[in-house]
């Protein structure tokens, strides 16, 4: 069974950097069958995809336009993890963020089947 | 970019058929897909490529996509169902993902 186990700082001052990390058991941040993905949640923004990451022979990286400038998704494959980074907050970066994996099999998509818990990212002097 | 639209809320009476629409141009090109979000915790996949469901998920959730609207219709259901429900898809004229601004479904 896949989970994913975010961990992270609840509360970042302004104009600092957000960063929370997604450790991934019963699957790998290098498999072929997965994205993993960043998605945060606010009352003003709704569901908000950031961006993802995934290994095809190599490294891609997608990001949001909205966050493109401030944003780096890395993955860490001697901890099977993959990390959020995202510089230069402002109160409008406060919501719950949220992990998750897009899952492939035979190269068709089957949705954001895991998600990680959720955390409460608060941007706050 | 693509925009998905929702209505806000839906209400129907316990045993009833509950339909979810999700509005975009030409939707029913693309392929949809539908989480369900109760409060407090992290969405939950119910139908992919508008209407499979992944295991689990009770046969009492169906979905389906024709011209400028996707459909997530829930039969008998039932104070469980409570929820938000949130469409999805991939614009690939910018290589988002793209989330409708979600449903409050109300069980009377």
């Amino acid at each position: 069974q896949v989970q994913l186990q975010q961990s992270g700082p609840g509360l970042v001052k302004p104009s600092q950097t957000l960063s929370l990390t997604c450790a991934i058991s019963g699957d790998s941040v290098s498999g072929k069958s997965a994205t993993w993905i960043w998605i945060r949640q606010s009352p003003s923004r709704g569901l908000e995809w950031l961006g993802r990451t995934y290994y095809r022979s190599k490294w891609y990286y997608d990001y949001a336009v909205s966050v493109k400038s401030r944003i780096i998704i890395n993955p860490d494959t001697s901890k099977n993890q993959f990390s959020l980074q995202l510089d230069s907050v402002t109160p409008e970066d406060t919501a719950v963020y949220y992990c998750a994996r897009g899952h492939y099999v035979s190269g068709a998509y089957k949705g954001m089947d895991v998600w990680g818990q959720g955390t409460t990212v608060t941007v706050s002097s | 970019s693509y925009v998905l639209t929702q209505p806000p809320s839906v209400s129907m009476a316990p045993g009833k058929t509950a339909r979810i629409t999700c509005g975009g141009n030409n939707i029913g090109s693309q392929s949809v897909h539908w989480y369900q979000q109760k409060p407090g915790q992290a969405p939950v996949l119910v139908i992919f490529y508008d209407s499979d469901r992944p295991s689990g998920i009770p046969e009492r959730f169906s979905g389906s996509n024709s011209g400028n609207t996707a459909t997530l219709t829930i039969s008998r259901v039932g104070a469980g169902d409570e929820a938000d429900y949130y469409c999805q898809v991939w614009d690939s004229s910018s290589d988002h993902w793209v989330f409708g601004g979600g449903t409050k479904l109300t069980v009377l």
